[in-house]
């Protein structure tokens, strides 16, 4: 079974755009990761935030944590066409085994 | 590109058969993990590798088993292939059980007819 829900399961924006998307998961975490898939292929690890963060920022990425709500979210800023990927969110507890979401599929259009 | 290759790419397989999938881990990590990616899905944690001892499993068969070598390469075996074991196989590395990054590879694309 799967930890977390993102939301919403498919994004269309134009390139330029903000790209948002959340992920809620059920239980305790040590962290909390964010990573792409393009097309079926592996996946590229983006941000990871520790349980006691409230915000990251990685180039035009930016991630929130809220312990209290079980919830994350990930923005990416000015979207680009190469943006156009599958993004999961992943928890991590004690052993760094990750449990994904069912992912969001974002579509940058140019 | 992550330093994690697995083999084979492609792999079509029939109901019944049994299936051995390859990785290699990134230089310098001794942690390795498989999921399996059904289509449409998020992975789904299989087990994990710790040193050459398995360091815990998810929710699936005995069917499914695996081995880590001195090297830290590791072998995913699959029997009595079914078709819901169709899916994309990724392993992923890592520096130990505390580095909470994991590096992916391109994973291995089973179909089960």
């Amino acid at each position: 079974s799967q930890q977390g829900e993102e939301d919403p399961q498919a994004l269309s924006i134009q390139e330029g755009e903000n790209a948002t998307m959340n992920c809620s998961y059920k239980t305790s975490i040590n962290n909390l990761q964010w990573y792409r898939q393009n097309s079926g292929r592996g996946l590229v690890h983006l941000i990871l935030i520790r349980s006691n963060e409230r915000e990251k920022h990685s180039g035009r990425l930016r991630v929130t944590l809220d312990t209290s709500k079980k919830s994350s979210s990930l923005l990416i800023t000015a979207s680009r066409a190469a943006d156009t990927a599958s993004y999961f969110c992943a928890t991590g507890a004690a052993g760094n085994k990750l449990t994904f979401g069912g992912g969001t599929r974002v579509l940058v259009k140019p | 590109e992550t330093g994690v290759t697995q083999s084979p790419t492609h792999l079509i397989k029939t109901r019944g058969q049994q299936v051995t999938l390859r990785c290699s881990s990134q230089s310098g990590h001794n942690t390795v993990s498989w999921y399996q990616q059904a289509l449409g899905q998020g992975p789904q944690f299989i087990f994990q590798y710790y040193r050459e001892e398995e360091n815990g499993r998810g929710n699936f068969p005995p069917r499914f088993s695996g081995l880590q070598f001195p090297n830290y390469s590791s072998e995913l075996n699959v029997n009595a292939l079914e078709l819901d074991d169709s899916a994309l196989y990724l392993c992923a590395s890592s520096a130990g059980l505390a580095a909470y990054e994991q590096y992916f590879g391109p994973g291995t694309r089973l179909t089960v007819t």
